[in-house]
């Protein structure tokens, strides 16, 4: 099986801009979650979606989205970017519904926010 | 609110020798505990977690809900398990088991 997989890789913005990262499951899995991994903040919650719903949001603000596609695919967007945004963002997928179960995580898309 | 806490954020020691990563946790229900770990240049990776009560690559850790402690163990050291090593927790109940709140991490160098 192909593990997540999470484009682009790299990329770099400037202040105000916004962006939008992608990130495909492991086939089957039908739950997605987004993390943020800073230096100063660690692995920070952004939110899991499940059949195309949002079940948990973090504690980010509005200019933190996502969206899930029918085929589990997920996105997430960053609009207004500023210098704090600048991390590496981490997509994680897992099979079930239920709470227990293993992530799978992609190896992330790098930010850099100019 | 959960929160976990590793109060460690480098640990060195050298091959052979014990190993413990220490990890504390507040929450207010009956949490799930995992270890995940992330070799140099691979992704992060679940290790193990408590309900399993499993010993991975030697590893081992045992939740103290007394203590509210789920401290990673492993009595010989070897250079291979250095690495960085995060200790997480879902909640029990409804969606609180679908996100993850991670501790920040501990880096374990086993030196030859």
């Amino acid at each position: 099986k192909a593990g997540v997989t999470q484009t682009p890789r790299y990329l770099i913005k400037t202040r105000g801009q916004q962006v939008t990262l992608s990130c495909s499951p492991i086939s089957g899995h039908r739950s997605v979650s987004w993390y943020q991994q800073t230096p100063g903040q660690g692995l920070q919650f952004l939110f899991e979606y499940f059949s195309e719903t949002q079940r948990n949001k973090g504690n980010f603000p509005g200019r933190f989205s996502g969206r899930q596609f029918s085929n589990s695919r997920s996105e997430m967007n960053v609009s207004t970017l500023e210098l704090g945004d600048s991390a590496l963002y981490l997509c994680a997928s897992r099979s079930g519904q239920t709470n227990t179960g293993e992530l799978f995580f992609g190896e992330g898309s790098r930010l850099t926010v100019l | 609110a959960q929160r976990v806490t590793q109060p460690e954020k480098l640990l060195s020691v050298f091959k052979g020798a014990p190993v413990e990563l220490k990890c504390n946790y507040s929450y207010s229900g009956s949490p799930e505990l995992f270890w995940y770990v992330q070799y140099s240049r691979q992704r992060l990776q679940l290790l193990l977690r408590h309900i399993s009560r499993e010993s991975i690559k030697g590893f081992t850790a045992d939740l103290n809900k007394g203590e509210t402690s789920f401290h990673l163990k492993k009595p010989f050291a070897q250079e291979e398990d250095s690495a960085m090593y995060y200790c997480a927790l879902s909640g029990s109940g409804g969606n609180a088991g679908n996100m993850l709140t991670f501790g920040g991490g501990t880096r374990l160098m086993v030196k030859p």
